[in-house]
């Protein structure tokens, strides 16, 4: 168990809302990642952050925002939600083996 | 082409069987090689790294070819409990242990 938690667990948003999804760690690891699972694409890079107040894109980033204020959390927002955007949602963090464990995963269903 | 690739399946395998997966990617320059195991609905979790020697662990061999670029997974005396998708995941080479994904092969084991 790499401690870490990932709320809500699930959500349905109308397009053009907000959404902030937030991951939560207690073990002080300084990398963590977001990703999107989809259906026949595997597991997409949406942003990483590498310290607090530090982060990056990654290969799927429109769209998505992501803030670090402090070590423990990690949060994405999408600005305006779109039905592409529909998906499962995973946090993971990198332990000090440089193996990344991930959360239980948000599923968010956009309409 | 894709930067990971995998066969989807569905390996259909009875009781007792070995089964072998293999997962090739085209990035010459990677440096880190993963196996995950998803079960349905839930997050993947970390089965084994991969390492330039190859690692065995029980019932599971892991393989690396870096010159024809693929990694392998074996899994000898299936179980119905190895029932699932298993990801392959590819360091990339650019740092900050970004991992690129396979989609996943899914194994199903019957009695």
């Amino acid at each position: 168990d790499a401690g870490i938690t990932q709320s809500p667990r699930h959500k349905v948003t109308e397009t053009g809302t907000p959404v902030t999804l937030r991951c939560h760690q207690t073990e002080n690891h300084r990398y963590m990642y977001w990703y999107r699972q989809d259906p026949g694409h595997g597991l997409r890079l949406i942003h990483y952050s590498y310290g607090v107040k530090d982060t990056d894109k990654g290969e799927v980033s429109d769209g998505y925002s992501v803030s670090r204020s402090k070590t423990e959390d990690f949060l994405l927002t999408l600005e305006s939600a779109t039905s592409s955007q529909t998906s499962v949602y995973f946090c993971a963090i990198l332990d000090d083996r440089s193996e990344q464990y991930f959360g239980p995963g948000t599923r968010l269903t956009v309409t | 082409r894709k930067e990971v690739e995998q066969d989807p399946g569905p390996f259909n395998v009875p009781e007792g069987a070995t089964v072998a997966f293999n997962c090739t990617y085209s990035n010459s320059a990677s440096q880190s090689f993963f196996w995950y195991r998803q079960d349905c609905r839930k997050e993947p979790k970390l089965l084994m790294s991969v390492y330039s020697s190859g690692n065995e662990d029980g019932r599971f061999t892991a393989q690396l070819n870096r010159a024809s670029q693929y990694i392998s997974l074996l899994i000898r005396d299936s179980k119905l409990s190895d029932s699932a998708t298993y990801l392959c995941a590819v360091g990339d080479s650019g740092g900050y242990n970004k991992l690129i994904f396979g989609a996943g092969t899914r194994l199903a084991v019957h009695p």
